[in-house]
């Protein structure tokens, strides 16, 4: 069975430009989670999709939104990059409600030049 | 806001001894979960506890859920080198959001 895919595997942009990234979930898994990490750091909870829908989302800017696809796939969009969004964003999903743990995909890494 | 601390946040270990991380919650929580990173990989669900003082063991590790459910400890024995990684802990907060700790990023001498 298939884990949880991300993509791109890294990513380079520059300031002000915008970057997407995309999130397969487990087949079954209805949840979608995106976590951010900085170097050497913990996670930091950015969204929760859910059914389409977004179900809570943490302390980041409206520039960091998203969305949840039919078939549960997800995307990250992070608008006017900062050089502080540098760092690891990940994709987790889970059955919903969540009960067992969040099964993570391998990250995206985005560098902000 | 919830806030999940963990202690300490490195932890150097001799090959074959014991190590114990901590990790505790400003609120009480309906469940702690354990998860681990390698160096340069992605966090991997360990455990879940839900019950109050519940402790379960996998192979060398112990995982321990506090009386009052706001702590939680993980215990390894005999640690190996394949024990290297950083272990976080997370919980639940309201509206699903899973807060995770700082991590205790274990390092063994060999």
């Amino acid at each position: 069975e298939a884990g949880v895919t991300q993509s791109p595997t890294h990513l380079i942009k520059t300031r002000g430009q915008q970057a997407t990234l995309r999130c397969s979930p487990i087949s079954g898994h209805t949840s979608v989670y995106w976590y951010q990490q900085a170097l050497g750091l913990g996670l930091q909870f950015l969204l929760w999709y859910d059914e389409g829908e977004e179900r809570n989302r943490g302390n980041f800017p409206p520039r960091f939104s998203g969305r949840q696809f039919p078939n549960y796939s997800s995307e990250l969009n992070v608008n006017a990059l900062e050089l502080e969004d540098s760092a690891l964003y990940l994709c987790a999903s889970s059955m919903a409600p969540p009960g067992g743990g969040l099964f993570f995909g391998e990250g995206s890494r985005l560098t902000v030049l | 806001g919830q806030q999940v601390m963990q202690i300490p946040q490195y932890q150097h270990v001799q090959e074959g001894e014991d190590f114990t991380t901590y990790c505790n919650s400003s609120t009480t929580l309906s469940n702690i979960q354990w998860y681990k990173q390698r160096p340069g990989g992605h966090p991997v669900f360990l455990i879940q506890l839900v019950k109050s003082g519940e402790v379960k063991k996998q192979k060398r590790l112990t995982f321990q859920f506090g009386e009052a459910k706001k702590n939680s400890s993980l215990h390894i024995t005999a640690t190996q080198t394949t024990d290297v990684g950083t272990y976080f802990c997370a919980g639940p907060a309201a509206g699903n959001k899973l807060t995770f700790g700082g991590g205790t990023r274990v390092l063994v001498k060999p």
